[in-house]
């Protein structure tokens, strides 16, 4: 049964245009994560949350933002999407953070028109 | 500051070879160590980790690593490859202090199998 469920697998949006990712756990980890991949790339960390506690990565641009609305939600806003935007974005979750295992739902595709 | 390097972007083995996947890690003391794959269009699995104690752990699908203090390094292996092992591979370092907050991952092996 899938612990990290990540909705839709595949979205597409227009140029500028508001979109919101959505990613739910069966896991009641505390951290939750959003990672952006390139194609060919390393995952790359947005943020995460610690609980309620957001942590935000020093060069996450501010067209992306993050909700958190109990332990089992998180979601991921795009303000503004540009074409370099397009990528899958992964959710992720641990018990711990630092250096706990990850474990991660299947992605979001996210095409810019 | 952690970081993580794995030399081979791309690597190419005969179905039923065995494999080698490198990976080399900075990090100031004693670190976590994973490895992930990744197959075309999924999230990361993972596919064993090193915290302390024995060198040479185990994981799923019969593959196998060696954590070595000496070399900094903590390469992934598997005496005889199968097709559906092709995909991309990624090396993670995390740290003991739970407050850091993240896993540093390397830039990926891609691993193609040939019949």
């Amino acid at each position: 049964d899938a612990m990290v469920i990540q909705n839709p697998r595949y979205q597409v949006t227009q140029f500028g245009k508001p979109v919101t990712l959505s990613c739910s756990q069966t896991l009641n980890h505390n951290v939750m994560y959003w990672y952006q991949q390139k194609s060919s790339q390393a995952p790359k960390l947005l943020f995460h949350y610690y609980d309620k506690d957001f942590n935000n990565e020093a060069d996450t641009p501010d067209n992306f933002q993050s909700r958190r609305p109990n332990t089992s939600f998180c979601f991921l806003d795009i303000r503004s999407p540009g074409l370099g935007d397009a990528a899958m974005y992964l959710c992720a979750t641990s018990r711990e953070a630092g250096g706990d295992i990850r474990y991660f739902g299947a992605g979001t595709r996210l095409s810019v028109l | 500051a952690q970081s993580v390097t794995q030399p081979d972007i791309h690597i190419t083995v005969s179905e039923g070879a065995s494999l080698e996947l490198r990976c080399n890690y900075s990090y100031g003391a004693t670190p976590y160590l994973f490895w992930y794959v990744q197959s075309p269009g999924q999230g990361l699995q993972l596919l064993l980790k090193y915290f302390s104690g024995d060198t040479l752990v185990q994981g799923i699908k019969g593959f196998e690593a060696e954590f070595k203090r000496s070399q900094s390094s903590f390469n992934l292996r598997k005496p005889s490859v199968h097709w559906s092992d092709a995909a991309e591979y990624f090396c993670a370092v995390g740290a003991h202090n739970t407050n850091a907050g993240k896993s540093t991952f390397g830039d990926g092996t891609t691993l193609t199998v040939k019949p």
